[in-house]
Parts: C-alpha cells; structure tokens; sequence
C-alpha cells in the first residue's frame, strides 16, 4: 500500500520562478494538506484541499496556490520564488472516513520536495 | 491562534537511558495533540497522539506522552533510549474548525542526540 507520494524530491530554481510541486495521496485519503518546513523549523500549514476546493489556509500570502484533482492528487504551486522560499515541503493527507467522534484526525505526511531557491 | 512550544532545541542522552521531551501547547479549548518524529531527509512519521480520554497515551517505538491540562503540556516519554531514536521531534497541535478543516501548529522541534 502506497503511502504519500511527492515530486519532485529535489529542485532548484531562481528568483522570480515559478515552481509545480506534486503530491497523490495515500490510498483511499481525500484529503490533502501542505506544509512548508524551513530549515531547523518546524513545519507551517499552507493549506488543506477537500473535493477540490482549498478548505483552510495558513499564513502564506497569494504567491501559493493550489489545486486537487478528482482523483484526489494536489499541485502546490508557488509564483514570483523568494530566497526564502527555499525550504522542504510536505504534503500530508488524511480521510474524511477516519475522523473520531470529535472530528479529530490523523495524518499521513509524504517524504516532502526539497526546494531550493538561488 | 494555537501555538506550542519545545523548550530545548537539543537533548542528549545516553543510549539505555530515560527520555523526556517537553511540550506545552497554547489554545483556549482542548486541542488534539500529536508528537511526529522526522529522521534526516525523511518525513513526518506519527509516534502518538492525544485526542480525548486517558490522558496517558501510548504510541509506537515504546514511546508515551501525557497530557496534563493545568500545565497545557504534552511531554514525550520512553523509559530507554536506543540508538535508532536519535532525530528530530515535534509536537504539533490541531483544532477542528467544525468545517472539517485541522491544519495543524507545528512547534520547532527537539533534535535529539544518543550517546554511546
């Protein structure tokens, strides 16, 4: 059973790119989340997708978007790359199915993509 | 907003030793609680987690947490370290917005180092 899958595993760009990051989800997961783990930080939620809408965001500004698709796979994508945006990202995903009583859930996180910006 | 905290940036401890990473959460209500454990140029991997009742929990690897609510803290136990524990640990909290959306607060971790 395939876990979370992400690609690429490592890229480099420079200022002013435009990078797609890729993520398909654990099997049987609807949902998908993406964090991005500077260095020597602990991973930041950007934002979480559910039948193809964004569902929450955290505090990135409009430069990352993204998108799912029906078969629950995710794009992270990130315009106009600062320095600062080089950092590891994640995605992580989880089932609407397997939430308890308190609507509490589990992830499961992918390996994550290695960007660096130059 | 939710926040956390992992006071120590670094442990070390002696391999056959007990272990204690601490952790104290910031949130109004009870959050869900979770410790994740990453090894180099890995990903997040769930060693336990907190959602409601027993507040002693166990998870894998021999690995526990306890959560106690006066002191809003969720610290992470094991009894003997072995060298295969060495890496970086986070505790993380989540709020269930009621929309179904959880994004989760991460804290900035412990890096753990296991002596001979």
């Amino acid at each position: 059973d395939a876990g979370v899958t992400q690609s690429p595993t490592h890229l480099i760009k420079t200022r002013g790119q435009q990078v797609t990051l890729r993520c398909s989800p654990k099997s049987g997961h609807d949902t998908v989340s993406w964090y991005q783990q500077a260095l020597g930080q602990g991973p930041q939620f950007i934002f979480q997708y559910y039948e193809e809408e964004e569902r929450q965001r955290g505090n990135f500004p409009d430069r990352f978007s993204g998108h799912q698709f029906p078969n629950y796979s995710s794009e992270l994508n990130v315009n106009a790359l600062l320095l600062g945006d080089s950092a590891l990202y994640l995605c992580a995903s989880s089932s609407t199915g397997d939430r308890d009583a308190s609507g509490a859930n589990v992830l499961t996180f992918g390996a994550g993509s290695r960007l660096t910006v130059l | 907003a939710q926040s956390v905290t992992q006071p120590d940036i670094h442990i070390t401890v002696s391999e056959g030793a007990s272990l204690e990473l601490r952790c104290n959460y910031s949130y109004g209500a009870t959050p869900y609680l979770f410790w994740y454990v990453q090894s180099p140029g890995q990903g997040l991997q769930l060693l336990l987690k907190y959602f409601s009742g027993d507040t002693l929990v166990q998870g894998i690897k021999g690995f526990e947490a306890e959560f106690k609510r006066s002191q809003s803290s969720f610290n992470l136990r094991k009894p003997s370290v072995h060298w295969s524990d060495a890496a970086e640990y986070f505790c993380a909290v989540g709020v269930y917005s009621g929309g179904g959306a959880d994004g989760l607060t991460f804290g900035k971790g412990t890096h753990l180092i296991i002596q001979p």
